[in-house]
């Protein structure tokens, strides 16, 4: 199975900073990732996919890039909404994964 | 307004058996692959199996197979995970997700029901 290791795990930001959130595959996945933001007791909302595209009705402040095995989901400028957890998911090879999430947190 | 409302999680012992279901509304339900998703306490999201648009096609994640059935009805617009031998480790929320383009991007979620195995 293909691994998913997002960084940091957990991260302190205050409103207005641009924060940058890695996934590492263990092996090369082209763009086939996906980021997801998860509210406490929510269900994931799909944020990105293809690596790089914006979901239908996210807000343009959600940004992803990269491709093989290491990527970024950026949020140039964070928002009180912007307070979760954030998981990448690959879907290049079956069974499809998910990294371990990285929660943001109001500093 | 496209909706998924997950049912059918509870408390049960190791062992036991359940049946989950996830109606669907505010799309063509038969024209779209789904998914169902797990959630341990505190933990990362898990993908647990698939079905194609007409339920011909099924995958499972290796910790599930053989204890696991997902199946749907598409004319009651309708999906559902056959859960049986429970174990601890299967307590979970347990999440019906719909397939984007058919390329495993799950663009719609349901609340989530909890299946708590324990005796």
């Amino acid at each position: 199975d293909i691994q998913l290791t997002q960084s940091p795990s957990f991260l302190s930001a205050s409103v207005g900073d641009r924060v940058t959130i890695t996934c590492r595959a263990s092996q090369g996945i082209s763009s086939y990732l996906a980021w997801y933001q998860q509210k406490p007791g929510k269900a994931p909302q799909l944020l990105i996919y293809a690596a790089s595209t914006l979901q239908s009705g996210v807000s343009s402040r959600f940004s992803g890039s990269g491709s093989g095995t290491e990527f970024t989901l950026t949020i140039s400028s964070l928002q009180p909404e912007d307070f979760a957890t954030y998981s990448c998911q690959q879907v290049h090879s079956y069974p499809w994964t998910f990294g371990q999430g990285t929660k943001v947190e109001i500093k | 307004e496209v909706q998924l409302v997950e049912s059918g999680g509870g408390l049960v012992q190791p062992g036991g058996s359940l049946r989950l279901s996830c109606a669907a509304s505010g799309f063509t339900f038969s024209s779209y692959w789904m998914h169902w998703v797990r959630q341990a306490p505190g933990k990362g999201l898990v993908w647990v199996s698939r079905i194609n648009s007409d339920g011909s096609t099924t995958n499972y994640a290796d910790s599930v197979k053989g204890r696991f059935t997902i199946s749907r009805d598409n004319a009651k617009n309708t999906l559902y995970l056959q859960m049986n031998s429970l174990r601890a480790d299967d307590t979970a929320v347990f999440y019906c997700a719909r397939d984007l383009y058919g390329d495993y991007y799950f663009d719609c979620w349901g609340q989530g029901t909890l299946v708590t195995v324990s005796s």
